[in-house]
């Protein structure tokens, strides 16, 4: 059971704009900014988003995120068949003395 | 380019210890933390702690403490991940990850070890 909530599948065909919601709490992403990961089959995860809506160098524009009281969600536009990937957000959360939390994962199909 | 290298996957008995090693390059390792999580076969990740190269503070998860030890040396600019008593659900993929402070995003992310555990 992860402390963050996502859905466990999404899917769109290419050029469509998709997005992925990701539910936490006052003690997480109430109170922190979210991260957003992208793992591709077989892969190491690889940053995506960070402070709730920041692009890393290289990531394209296509990625957004955004964050409203205790949910945040991550946004594709323009979906691409490489887009195909298992995507998690990520929160501090303050209470058990503090701890880094995951979503469950959700795997985007690329119709 | 900013790289961590991890070792070698493993095989394990239960009740026994593994220690995976994790190199950088590319930075000033004693300028940021290295984070530790873990991937269980076909599941979800898992934040397993945090401990800055600079001084050695660590932050580890409440379910893993008494078990896991997270060291650095920094002649070598090398992270360690111990983890002991070893069961059957401590398979998966560990992973050491580039993080600033213990709460900051993860970038980037070594390739992963994977470590079994099996009688």
């Amino acid at each position: 059971q992860s402390v963050l909530t996502q859905p466990p599948s999404a899917s769109g065909t290419p050029g469509q704009r998709v997005t992925i919601s990701c539910s936490g709490s006052s003690s997480n992403i109430g109170s922190n900014t979210v991260n957003w990961y992208q793992q591709l089959p077989g892969t190491a995860p690889k940053l995506l988003i960070y402070s709730n809506n920041q692009r890393p160098s290289g990531v394209p524009d296509r990625f957004s995120g955004s964050k409203s009281g205790t949910s945040a969600s991550l946004a594709i536009s323009g979906l691409q068949s490489e887009d195909e990937a298992d995507y998690y957000c990520a929160a501090w959360d303050d209470s058990l003395n503090g701890r880094g939390v995951f979503g469950g994962g959700t795997k985007l199909t690329v119709l | 380019q900013v790289q961590l290298v991890q070792s070698g996957a493993e095989v394990k008995k239960p009740g026994a210890s593994v220690k995976v090693s994790c190199k950088a390059s590319g930075y000033t390792f004693t300028s940021y933390g290295i984070s530790w999580v873990r991937q269980a076969p076909g599941q979800g990740l898992e934040w397993m702690g945090w401990i800055s190269a600079y001084n050695g503070n660590t932050n580890y998860a409440q379910k893993l403490q008494g078990r896991v030890t997270m060291t650095t040396d920094t002649s070598t600019s090398t992270a360690y991940m111990e983890l002991r008593s070893l069961r059957s659900d401590d398979t998966a993929v560990y992973y050491c990850a580039r993080a600033l402070r213990y709460f900051d995003w993860a970038d980037p992310w070594g390739q992963g070890t994977l470590v079994t555990v099996s009688s």
